[in-house]
C-alpha cells in the first residue's frame, strides 16, 4: 500500500490564482481530512469527509472548497490564493468513519506571493 | 473553547535523560486521546492513542503516556532519550467527528 499520497509537494502561486491539492489513499478509508501546518499552532482542520459524496467544514474552511466523488480522493481546492494561506498542508485518513487513528500524507508546501 | 493545550513550546533535554511532554485537554465526554510526532520536514507519525482501559499506554520508539481523568491529562514520558527524538510532538483529542491538536512541543537533544 502507498498509504496517504500527496501531490504537489511544493507549489509556488500568486496571489488570486486558484489550484487544488491532490490527496489519494488506498487503504479503502472512509474518514480524510485536510489540515493546515502554521508555525505556534498546531494542526487545525479545514474540512472533512466521512465518505464519499459527504463533506463537512472543520475549524478554517473559508477559502478552500472539498468533494468526494470517490472513496479515494479527497482533493482541496484554493479558489482564489491569498498570502494568509501560505502554509503546509496535510491530508489524512482513518479507516472508521470517525476521526480516530488518522494516517498522514507527507504534506504540500505551500507558498502565496 | 480550546480543547487541548501544551504548556511547553520548546523542551531541552540531554541525550540519555529522562522526558516527559505535557498535555492537558478540556472535553466532557470520555477522550480519545493521542500523540503524535512530526520529525522535520515529514508528516506526522502516530506514537500511541488511548480510547480506554488501562491508563498507562504504551506506544511506537520506547515511548509512553498516562491518562489522568482528575487532571485531564495525557502526559508523553519517555525514560532515556536518543538523539533521533528531536522533532515536534503533538497531542490530539478527538471532539466528534474532528481531530484537535494542541500547538506543539518542540524537542531538542543535546549530546
Amino acid at each position: 500500500n502507498a498509504g496517504v499520497t500527496q501531490t504537489p509537494k511544493f507549489q509556488v502561486l500568486k496571489t488570486g490564482q486558484s489550484m487544488t491539492l491532490q490527496c489519494a489513499q488506498d487503504m479503502n478509508h472512509e474518514y480524510m481530512s485536510w489540515y493546515r501546518q502554521d508555525p505556534g499552532m498546531g494542526l487545525r482542520l479545514i474540512h472533512y469527509s466521512v465518505g464519499a459524496g459527504i463533506t463537512d467544514q472543520g475549524e478554517v474552511p473559508n477559502g478552500y472548497n472539498v468533494s468526494r466523488s470517490t472513496t479515494e480522493d479527497f482533493p482541496l481546492r484554493l479558489l482564489s490564493a491569498a498570502p494568509s494561506q501560505t502554509s503546509v498542508y496535510f491530508c489524512a485518513s482513518s479507516y472508521s468513519r470517525g476521526a480516530e487513528t488518522q494516517y498522514f500524507g507527507p504534506g504540500t508546501r505551500l507558498l502565496v506571493l | 473553547a480550546q480543547s487541548v493545550t501544551q504548556p511547553d513550546i520548546h523542551i531541552t533535554v540531554s541525550e540519555g535523560a529522562s522526558l516527559e511532554l505535557r498535555c492537558n485537554y478540556s472535553y466532557g465526554a470520555t477522550p480519545y486521546l493521542f500523540w503524535y510526532v512530526q520529525s522535520p520536514g515529514q508528516g506526522l507519525q502516530l506514537l500511541l492513542k488511548y480510547f480506554s482501559g488501562d491508563t498507562l499506554v504504551q506506544g511506537i520508539k520506547g515511548f509512553e503516556a498516562e491518562f489522568k481523568r482528575s487532571q485531564s491529562s495525557f502526559n508523553l514520558r519517555k525514560p532515556s532519550v536518543h538523539w533521533s527524538d528531536a522533532a515536534e510532538y503533538f497531542c490530539a483529542v478527538v471532539r466528534g467527528n474532528k481531530l484537535v491538536f494542541g500547538a506543539g512541543t518542540i524537542l531538542r537533544v543535546k549530546s
